[in-house]
């Protein structure tokens, strides 16, 4: 079985500084997806980046970007200038890649919240 | 843009009432999935479906029921609420074959 884990429950960080949100993850599996979701207050949640566990290459989307170790089983997320509207729950994911039709089921770490401080 | 409704943000209810949770997306959307999120667990899986009519059991599914008569519509029943129900519960959607799951703004739910 997989598991996620984000040992930060909460973090804080000031306004235009950069932030790193930790994650690690267990499986036996060798294609997967890996995500972050955001989940600002009273607000649908949102997929902010994902990676492939096949690309060595770490993802980036704007102002957000991963480093994946797929060796350590690590997938952190930095968040560089943060703004206000950063603060959020945000939410480590994993997918195994199901080949011929569905794609597998999330499974969450348990979120990390982060206030971005003026 | 995707879009899944859910039909009541705030709900509350007695124990041993039964509840439905609806949710409605827009996107032709094959999958749709029920999670609940409690402080400090994250979301945990209750049920999903891959087709109308076609039902599978999450990590959590005990004490609930779920039903896909249509494709865009998947109600979560809670067959008799109980206190430990108390929780928010997120519906999400997604394109079958693709990574992606859309959610909904989730319903608060309360039973006393």
């Amino acid at each position: 079985a997989q598991t996620v884990t984000q040992s930060q429950p909460e973090m804080s960080v000031q306004e235009a500084e950069t932030v790193t949100l930790s994650c690690t993850y267990d499986t036996s599996e060798n294609n997967y997806y890996l995500f972050w979701y955001k989940q600002p207050p009273s607000r649908q949640m949102i997929l902010v980046i994902r990676q492939e566990a096949y690309k060595q290459q770490n993802a980036t989307e704007n102002r957000f970007s991963v480093n994946f170790q797929k060796a350590a089983k690590s997938f952190s997320l930095k968040i560089s200038d943060s703004q206000l509207g950063d603060t959020a729950m945000y939410f480590c994911a994993f997918m195994k890649h199901v080949y011929g039709g569905s794609q597998g089921n999330l499974i969450f770490g348990k979120g990390t919240k982060l206030s971005v401080k003026p | 843009d995707v879009k899944v409704t859910q039909s009541s943000r705030y709900l509350v209810k007695r124990t041993g009432e039964k509840v439905f949770l609806e949710c409605v997306q827009d996107m032709d959307h094959e999958n749709m999935f029920w999670y609940r999120q409690d402080p400090g667990l994250g979301l945990r899986l209750i049920y999903f479906s891959y087709d109308v009519k076609m039902k599978e059991k999450g990590d959590i599914p005990e004490g609930y029921s779920v039903s896909r008569e249509k494709k865009e519509r998947f109600s979560l029943i809670l067959e008799s609420a109980s206190t430990n129900q108390t929780s928010m519960y997120l519906c999400a959607s997604q394109e079958q074959g693709w990574y992606e799951q859309y959610f909904g703004p989730g319903t608060r739910l309360t039973v006393t």
